[in-house]
């Protein structure tokens, strides 16, 4: 069965601190996606990233960066020099063959709050 | 960047009122979808569409929901005989255009904030 378990419900930071916000996934599928989303206060779930299974470089996108790794079924999401705005819910999620039409298993969610 | 809309932001309804959702998808987009988010608690799949037709739904759209596409736009998920415990934000999603329905990651509208009294 497919799951995605982010262990750490509250974090909080302090401006310009680096963080990490975990994400474990579950799935019997050779064959995967793996979602980041944000989710501010105002509520819109905002894509940040998406990475196929057979892709484990890591990627980085200016503050943000992704380390995907399959062997430990991890794809963790540090944010480096925090900012306020950073200040939101992510959620990670899993798309797997198990669907054949794409649908996300999203996981609890890690609430980041950056303070001041 | 074309964006999924979702009408009404908010709505309110008596409980055993019928209510309708609606959204507007990405117009080159073949997969959509509903979600469900409680609030504070994860998000929920609810049902995806493909080809004019339900083809996944989860164990919570049961008889009450139901799914439309009246035309080549709109995006409907009604319910049926509100209850209480249908108060959520619901989230409409679209994704995958030729190729496959993992060639584009879901885009979500903003949500309508459902609150049943």
């Amino acid at each position: 069965a497919q799951k995605v378990t982010q262990a750490q419900t509250e974090i909080s930071v302090v401006e310009k601190e680096d963080v990490t916000l975990d994400c474990v996934y579950e799935t019997r599928d050779t064959t995967y996606y793996l979602f980041w989303y944000k989710q501010p206060p105002s509520g819109e779930l905002v894509f940040l990233i998406r990475r196929n299974s057979f892709d484990e470089q890591n990627e980085i996108s200016g503050r943000y960066s992704w380390n995907f790794q399959k062997s430990t079924s991890s794809f963790n999401f540090t944010i480096t020099a925090s900012q306020v705005v950073d200040s939101a819910v992510y959620f990670c999620a899993l798309s797997d063959g198990s669907s054949n039409t794409g649908k996300l298993i999203f996981g609890q969610g890690t609430t980041l709050q950056v303070k001041p | 960047e074309p964006e999924v809309t979702q009408t009404p932001s908010h709505q309110v309804t008596q409980m055993g009122q019928e209510v309708i959702l609606r959204c507007v998808p990405i117009s080159n987009h073949l997969y959509f979808y509903w979600y469900r988010q409680i609030l504070g608690q994860k998000v929920e799949f609810l049902v995806s569409f493909y080809n004019n037709e339900i083809s996944e739904k989860s164990e919570i759209f049961d008889d009450q929901f139901s799914v439309e596409r009246p035309d080549g736009s709109n995006f409907t998920l009604k319910i049926r005989s509100t209850k209480l415990e249908d108060s959520a934000m619901y989230f409409c999603a679209s994704g995958g255009m030729g190729g496959g329905v993992y060639n584009q990651p879901q885009h979500f509208g903003d949500g309508t904030r459902l609150s049943i009294l």
